[in-house]
């Protein structure tokens, strides 16, 4: 009965793949995020959905591509993937205006 | 623009000490404010938010209109509460800003 999960937990893989992680939410949110936390534990905004639809875009490289099939799942496809996307991503989910609860994360090492 | 600023990024304190984290926000609406919690390796848990008032694991914030600030704190600190600590701000868009953090460390 996982909130937030998302696969895969870990992923390692060289430069110029293209992969992705999957997200899905078991709460009935409207809202789902994709966070990135970088290995200074930084964690910054990437996306949000608000029932399948973007709403927030930040600045992130177009190589990343979320995809929102339906409100309970948020995917990350990462295309040419580059050593400065090592990082541990976090999708969450709410019902605004309510607190974010966050997967467990992936964290993806690029080498 | 929304900001959270976490000033410190470690903070070291004996088992049994006060503890503060603080945090201040720049917004120019009524913010939602939250605390969040990771331990090592782990999700983010949502530690306390301001409308709700309540306590837990012995942590409180209030937030302060005037000083921009939702600092937390413990009265005595306990050795399973190091961990990483964010203050989070929403303006109501569906945007959730994160200070960088505050890595508590609690000394035995």
């Amino acid at each position: 009965d996982t909130a937030v999960s998302q696969t895969p937990k870990y992923l390692v893989t060289q430069m110029g793949n293209d992969k992705s992680i999957k997200c899905e939410q078991n709460l009935g949110h409207d809202t789902m995020y994709w966070y990135k936390q970088d290995s200074k534990k930084f964690l910054k905004i990437m996306f949000s959905y608000n029932n399948k639809e973007l709403i927030i875009n930040e600045t992130v490289p177009n190589r990343f591509s979320p995809k929102s099939p339906d409100k309970a799942h948020l995917n990350l496809h990462i295309n040419s993937l580059e050593l400065g996307d090592s990082a541990v991503y976090f999708c969450a989910s709410s019902q605004p205006p309510g607190a974010p609860y966050f997967g467990p994360g992936t964290r993806l090492t690029v080498t | 623009a929304q900001r959270v600023t976490q000033p410190e990024k470690l903070l070291s304190v004996f088992k049994g000490a006060p503890v503060e984290l603080k945090c201040n926000y720049s917004y120019s609406g009524s913010p939602e404010l939250f605390w969040y919690v990771q331990y090592s390796r782990q999700r983010l848990q949502l530690l306390l938010r301001h409308i709700s008032r309540e306590s837990i694991k012995g942590f409180t914030a209030d937030l302060n209109k005037g000083e921009t600030s939702f600092h937390l704190k413990k009265p005595f600190a306990q050795e399973e509460d190091s961990a990483m600590y964010y203050c989070a701000l929403s303006g109501g868009d569906d945007k959730i800003i994160f200070g960088k953090g505050t890595r508590l460390h609690i000394l035995p």
